[in-house]
C-alpha cells in the first residue's frame, strides 16, 4: 500500500524557516517524480514544487522560486522543502504527492498518490 | 501568467448529467488531470491524459478534450459525487504545473 506521511509542519513566524518531510513506502520511490502542493484555509490547490526521479530536473511554481528549496533522499525514501522567509500568505495544508511518472519536464501524467497535508500557519 | 478556468460551482439532480469545463490555452498540446476532493479530504486522481481512469474509478467519471477546453463528464451523478472538482496541467514550456481555480460540485 502507498502511503505519504508528511511532517514538520507547525506555527512560525514571518520572516522565518521550517522544513517540511514526507515519508514514502509502499513503492519504489527512486522511479518516480515528486511534488509538493499547498492548499491554503478555504482556497484551492496551488502546485509548488516538483522534481524528478533522480533530482535531475526541479520546477517550482514563480511566487515561491528563489523562497522554497525541494529536495529529495532516495536512501532515505523522503521528500523535503526547505521554506525560508515565510510569509503570512504561506499559510497552508502542505501536501506531498507522488508522480505517475519518473520526469517533470513534458506533459504530465497526474498524480496519483497524496499524503494527508501538514499544516503550516505563519503569523507573528 | 498562464491560467486554467475553471466555473465556480456546477448543480445537478441525482441521475443527471455533470459536466465540469477547464479552458487554458495550451490545453491543445498539454494532457489535463482531474482531481476530486470531498471535504476535509486530500484530492484524488480521477482521470489523467485527458481521459483515462485510474483503477477504481466509477465509469461514470470520464474526461475529453477538445481545443482549448477539457471537460470531466460525470455520467449519472450520485449524492456521493459532490466534492470540489480541479483540473490540472502544465504551461506552453511544459516545465511548469498548475491546478484550475476548483469547481464546486453540488448533487442534489
Amino acid at each position: 500500500e502507498v502511503q505519504l506521511v508528511e511532517s514538520g509542519g507547525g506555527l512560525v513566524q514571518p520572516g522565518r524557516s521550517l522544513r517540511l518531510s514526507c515519508a514514502a513506502s509502499g513503492f519504489t520511490f527512486d522511479d518516480y517524480a515528486m511534488h509538493w502542493v499547498r492548499q491554503a484555509p478555504g482556497k484551492g490547490l496551488e502546485w509548488v514544487s516538483g522534481i524528478s526521479w533522480n533530482s535531475g530536473s526541479i520546477v517550482y511554481a514563480d511566487s515561491m522560486k528563489g523562497r522554497f528549496t525541494i529536495s529529495r533522499d532516495n536512501a532515505k525514501n523522503s521528500l523535503y522543502l526547505q521554506m525560508n522567509s515565510l510569509r503570512v500568505e504561506d499559510t497552508a495544508l502542505y501536501y506531498c504527492a507522488k508522480d505517475r511518472g519518473p520526469s517533470i519536464v513534458g506533459a504530465t501524467t497526474g498524480l496519483d498518490y497524496w499524503g494527508q497535508g501538514t499544516l503550516v500557519t505563519v503569523s507573528s | 501568467s498562464y491560467e486554467l478556468t475553471q466555473p465556480p460551482s456546477v448543480s445537478v439532480s441525482p441521475g443527471q448529467t455533470a459536466r465540469i469545463t477547464c479552458s487554458g490555452d495550451a490545453l491543445p498540446k498539454k494532457y489535463a488531470c482531474w482531481y476530486q476532493q470531498k471535504s476535509g479530504q486530500a484530492p484524488v486522481l480521477v482521470i489523467y491524459e485527458d481521459s483515462k481512469r485510474p483503477s477504481g474509478i466509477p465509469e461514470r467519471f470520464s474526461g475529453s478534450s477538445s481545443g482549448t477546453v477539457a471537460t470531466l463528464t460525470i455520467s449519472g451523478a450520485q449524492v456521493e459525487d459532490e466534492a470540489d472538482y480541479y483540473c490540472y496541467s502544465t504551461d506552453s514550456s511544459a516545465h511548469h504545473r498548475l491546478f484550475g481555480g476548483g469547481t464546486k460540485l453540488t448533487v442534489l
